[in-house]
């Protein structure tokens, strides 16, 4: 069952402009991580943020986490065509026993050139 | 590149057939995960294995069965194979036990005729 649902399913901006991607999960989360998947080709790991911390930043990546609103956003500034790719969202909820990390079905995001 | 190994990229087969996908994990890391990926259901975890047990299951069918050898390689089983059953189906892995940041390959395309 999915956790994590992104919003917009799909975002087309121009090469330049910054893109901002939202996850909203039901449960308490442990972590949630950000992927990336180009097309046909397995997901790369992009951020982990805990369930302490409130925002982090990795390059041109901006990931910020509202545990009381239960989501997340991901920003992409300075957007490249090379970012075009679908990200999702993945959430580990706490639990006493080993719970599986979520992926929610992404959001397809295009940049044009 | 990963470092995760899935082999093999593409396969096709006919209903009612078994199959047979490969994956060999990172170098070090001790955590093999499956999931399925379609359009209609997005990326669904089905087993976890770690150093050789069973650690956590999700939507796996009782069709599907997997298994992790001492050498850490893992295979996924698919038996009685459905329409349904086309998907990519990705293998991922990790160093611990609790998922974080997963590595994953590059997929296993499965069609079902």
């Amino acid at each position: 069952s999915q956790q994590g649902e992104e919003d917009p399913q799909a975002l087309s901006i121009q090469e330049g402009e910054n893109a901002t991607m939202n996850c909203s999960y039901k449960t308490s989360i442990n972590n949630l991580q950000w992927y990336r998947q180009n097309s046909g080709r397995g997901l790369v790991h992009l951020i982990l943020i805990r369930s302490n911390e409130r925002e982090k930043h990795s390059g041109r990546l901006r990931v910020t986490l509202d545990t009381s609103k239960k989501s997340s956003s991901l920003l992409i500034t300075a957007s490249r065509a090379a970012d075009t790719a679908s990200y999702f969202c993945a959430t580990r909820s706490w639990n006493s026993g080993n719970t599986p990390l979520v992926f929610g079905k992404g959001t397809r995001l295009s940049v044009i050139a | 590149d990963s470092g995760v190994t899935q082999t093999p990229k593409h396969l096709i087969t006919a209903t009612g057939q078994r199959v047979t996908l490969r994956c060999s994990p990172r170098s070090g890391d001790l955590s093999v995960y499956w999931y399925q990926q379609s359009l209609d259901q997005g990326l669904q975890f089905l087993i976890q294995y770690y150093n050789g047990e069973e650690r956590a299951k999700g939507n796996i069918l009782e069709r599907f069965s997997a298994q992790q050898f001492p050498d850490l390689h893992s295979e996924l089983n698919l038996s009685s194979l459905e329409l349904g059953d086309s998907a990519l189906y990705f293998c991922a892995s990790s160093a611990g036990a609790t998922n974080e940041k997963l590595f994953f390959g590059s997929g296993t395309q499965l069609s079902v005729l």
